[in-house]
């Protein structure tokens, strides 16, 4: 199976802030990398797929990026509604699996 | 709108089974593979295996091969997942999840919480 890795496993940030969560494979993933934001009780959602797409309805300050085997998902300005965990997942190859998240709080 | 309601909470105990089900809205229901993802107690997320809405074909990681089986009734637009064999380590929140395209979950149910108590 392949392995994420996600770093780091927590921050802490202010509003306004530009927020960057890393993740990395333990093979190439051939840009089959999606990112979700989930929230306490909530289902994930998807905000990007396919390292660099925008799912519909998400806001354009989310952006991915990466190829290969490293990956980044960027916040350019936080605001209150993305204090959540992040995760990362790789959809190349079953059995897909997710990096071990990145919860954003508040500083 | 796409909508995945799964069936309430569940109780059980060590050795049982339990079935879960999805009900799916809003879009054409045999265009779409479903996946379903399960997240421990304070927990990362875990897949744990995908079924065609339109042939019913699965796929199960090597973990759960044996012990959990999917399936789909399209006349209800219902797609179920059994785990057998339950244990105290299966308690957990189970999501359904639209792949919009392949092992990527555009759209997600709201969640099963399964315990497993004696």
């Amino acid at each position: 199976d392949i392995q994420m890795t996600q770093s780091p496993s927590s921050l802490s940030a202010s509003v306004g802030d530009r927020v960057t969560i890393t993740c990395r494979a333990s093979q190439s993933i051939n840009n089959y990398l999606n990112w979700y934001q989930q929230k306490p009780g909530k289902a994930p959602k998807l905000l990007i797929y396919v390292a660099s797409t925008l799912q519909s309805g998400v806001p354009s300050r989310f952006s991915g990026s990466g190829s290969g085997t490293d990956f980044t998902l960027t916040i350019s300005s936080l605001q209150p509604e993305d204090f959540a965990t992040y995760f990362c997942q790789q959809s190349n190859s079953a059995p897909p699996t997710f990096g071990g998240g990145t919860k954003v709080d508040i500083k | 709108q796409v909508q995945l309601v799964q069936s309430g909470a569940e109780v059980k105990k060590p050795g049982a089974s339990v079935k879960v089900s999805c009900k799916a809205s809003g879009y054409t229901f045999t265009s779409y593979g479903i996946s379903w993802v399960r997240q421990a107690p304070g927990q990362g997320l875990e897949w744990m295996g995908w079924i065609s809405c339109q042939t019913g074909n699965t796929n199960y990681p090597q973990k759960f091969r044996g012990r959990v089986t999917m399936t789909t009734d399209t006349a209800t637009r219902t797609v179920y997942m059994e785990l057998r064999s339950l244990r105290s380590d299966d308690t957990a929140v189970y999501y359904c999840a639209r792949d919009i395209v392949s092992y990527t979950g555009g759209d997600w149910g709201q969640g099963t919480l399964v315990t497993v108590s004696s």
